[in-house]
Parts: structure tokens; sequence; C-alpha cells
């Protein structure tokens, strides 16, 4: 079955300190993999795909088909990057996403 | 140019009612979704279409229909509203496979 898991729903650490986001996906194909965040009264947007592998707001996240992972991380969190983070897999077909259930990221002054 | 936009933002509903939630884009995307978000659940797909004039089921279709008459409008309904279907719905598009879905910013709908 696919699935995307997020084990930790609360993530709270202080302004400064390194974060890393858990998401664990099971899927039989070639996965596609994505984080999304929603920003407190915005609208749920894309933040980084494994395909770009690219850094965006200081996060990245590295696919990791062995351990079947792909955390989000950043060196220094800032109060900004408070927020809902989603982990989603693209499931074949037409785009279709299935989302993990979400990790709050709380930072704190 | 304004995206996604959903109506209405909000919605009490009496349990047995019917229900539309409305959805339009202007980007012009093929594909397009509906998702409920739930907490501890996160967002799960109700039902997309692919391109105008089809529609398929998501992972929790029961109780939800779609129609995609045209390009721009994919609007939900719910036949008779239970309250199992309190939750935030949320429109979504994109342009092909593997891309970037782009939301509205949802409606809160409760079933009372």
């Amino acid at each position: 079955a696919q699935r995307v898991t997020q084990p930790e729903k609360l993530l709270s650490v202080f302004k400064g300190a390194p974060v890393e986001l858990k998401c664990n996906y099971s899927y039989s194909g070639s996965p596609e993999l994505f984080w999304y965040v929603q920003y407190s009264r915005q609208r749920l947007q894309l933040l980084l795909r494994h395909i770009s592998r690219e850094s965006i707001k200081g996060f990245t996240a590295d696919l990791n088909k062995g351990e079947t992972s792909f955390h989000l991380k950043k060196p220094f969190a800032q109060e900004e990057d408070s927020a809902m983070y989603y982990c989603a897999l693209s499931s074949g077909g037409y785009n279709k996403l299935i989302f993990g259930a979400g990790t709050r990221l709380a930072v704190h002054p | 140019i304004a995206g996604i936009t959903q109506a209405p933002t909000s919605q009490i509903l009496a349990a047995g009612r019917r229900m539309t939630l409305r959805c339009t884009q202007d980007m012009r995307h093929n594909a397009m979704y509906w998702y409920r978000q739930d907490l501890g659940l996160g967002l799960r797909l109700i039902h997309y279409s692919n391109t105008a004039g089809t529609t398929g089921k998501g992972e929790v279709p029961d109780g939800y229909s779609v129609s995609r008459a045209n390009t721009d409008d994919f609007p939900l309904t719910l036949a008779s509203a239970v309250p199992s279907q309190t939750s935030v719905y949320f429109c979504a598009s994109s342009e092909a496979r593997a891309t970037e879905q782009f939301f509205g910013p949802g409606t809160r709908l409760t079933v009372l």
C-alpha cells in the first residue's frame, strides 16, 4: 500500500537550533516526493520536490531509497519557519498526491 | 490573476442538506483536485480531474460528487451532508504529472 508517515505531530525548537522533520514512505514504484508548507492564514504551497535537489529557505531534503525516507532539514531554524509541514508522494496516474498527517513546527525565540 | 478561488469561505450546514463547494482557477491547468484536511490525517484526495470532461475517484470519494464541464471550474457536491463530512476542503490544480499543485484558500464546512 502507498503510504506517507510523518511520525511527529509537533516539533518544538528554539531559534537557531537544527531542525529535522521526518518523513517515511511506502511505495512499490519509483517515488516522487514533495514537501508542502502551510503558514498561518496562508495557502498550502510547495516547498521542495526531490527531483529538483534544491535548497529553499535554507531547507533541504534528500531521498533515501534504502531507508524509504525523505526527511526535511534545516541547520538553523528561524521563527518564520513556524508552520505546518506536509510530506507528499506522487502516486502514479496524473500527479495524485498522498499526504502524510503533517508535522507542526514551532520555533521559539 | 487570482489563481484558485474557492467559495464559500466557510459554511455551517444541517445534516441531510445538499451543498456545492465551488472552485475556479484561471491558470488554464488541465488537472484539478479536491482534498479534505482533517486533524491527524493530513490531506486526503476526494476526487480529481485530469482534463475537462473527465473525473476520477480519490481515496475518500463516498458521499461526494464532482463535475468538470470546462477547464476552469471543478465544483464538489455533497448530496446529503453528514456530520463526518465536517472538514476543511481544499481545491488544487496542476499543469501535468509530477509538477507543483496550486491550492485554493480552503472552505471550512461544519455539518450539524
